[in-house]
């Protein structure tokens, strides 16, 4: 079955570490996304990419990096600047019927002890 | 800068009522406009979308949303509520190309 997988759905991390989330997609989708979720804030983008090799920040970018070496593949790296990481994290991706309809992983939750 | 307004951060019904969630958008152009629902701790699921042609959309799980130019809107409806329909609801609009404008999300809950 096609679909985004996200790894691992849980994830726990000292304060001061950087830590890597996993996006994969085998819908052979161009456009990828990272976006933050908080209680009572909806979706906030971090990143998205729209091609392999190129990426561009998102609103709330800062503390967080990301890459895109493969068209599967879309991982972000929370860093030691990213101030209050705590969060629910949700990978996306756009297909070609020009509509924007995103397709979603089902997220990773990170927490920072 | 496009916006979306989601009235009410919660809505609660009874079960077997009628659901209504509110959704407000601005755009100066034609839309493509989204409802999702995501249940606790899982990713978010298209219920329905509107692109172009008929503006009363119809969705998964008896989900249906009518888009109205005029007013900007495009609320979600249900006619009757079910337990199993609990979850936050966002809805979406597309912005320049590979953007989506998101609403702050509605809380559904059902009471028995």
């Amino acid at each position: 079955d096609g679909g985004i997988t996200q790894s691992p759905k849980y994830l726990f991390r000292k304060e001061g570490q950087n830590v890597t989330l996993s996006c994969e997609q085998n819908l052979n989708h161009d456009a990828m996304y990272w976006y933050r979720q908080d209680p009572g804030q909806g979706l906030r983008l971090i990143y998205y990419s729209q091609i392999v090799n190129d990426f561009q920040k998102g609103d709330i970018a800062e503390g967080y990096s990301v890459s895109r070496e493969k068209k599967e593949s879309f991982p972000l790296t929370v860093t030691s600047a990213q101030k209050n990481p705590t969060a629910f994290y949700l990978c996306a991706s756009i297909g070609a019927s020009g509509d924007n309809e995103q397709f979603f992983g089902p997220g990773t939750r990170l927490t920072v002890l | 800068a496009q916006s979306v307004t989601q009235l009410g951060s919660h809505v609660s019904v009874s079960e077997g009522a009628l659901v209504l969630l509110r959704c407000n958008y601005s755009s100066s152009v034609p839309p493509y406009l989204f409802w999702y629902v995501q249940y606790p701790n899982q990713g978010l699921q298209l219920l329905l979308k509107y692109t172009t042609g008929a503006t009363l959309v119809k969705g998964i799980n008896g989900f249906e949303a009518e888009f109205k130019k005029s007013e900007t809107s495009f609320h979600l409806t249900k006619p009757s509520a079910h337990m199993s329909d609990a979850a936050e609801y966002f809805c979406a609009v597309s912005d320049r190309d590979y953007q989506l404008i998101w609403g702050a999300g509605t809380k559904l809950i059902i009471k028995p």
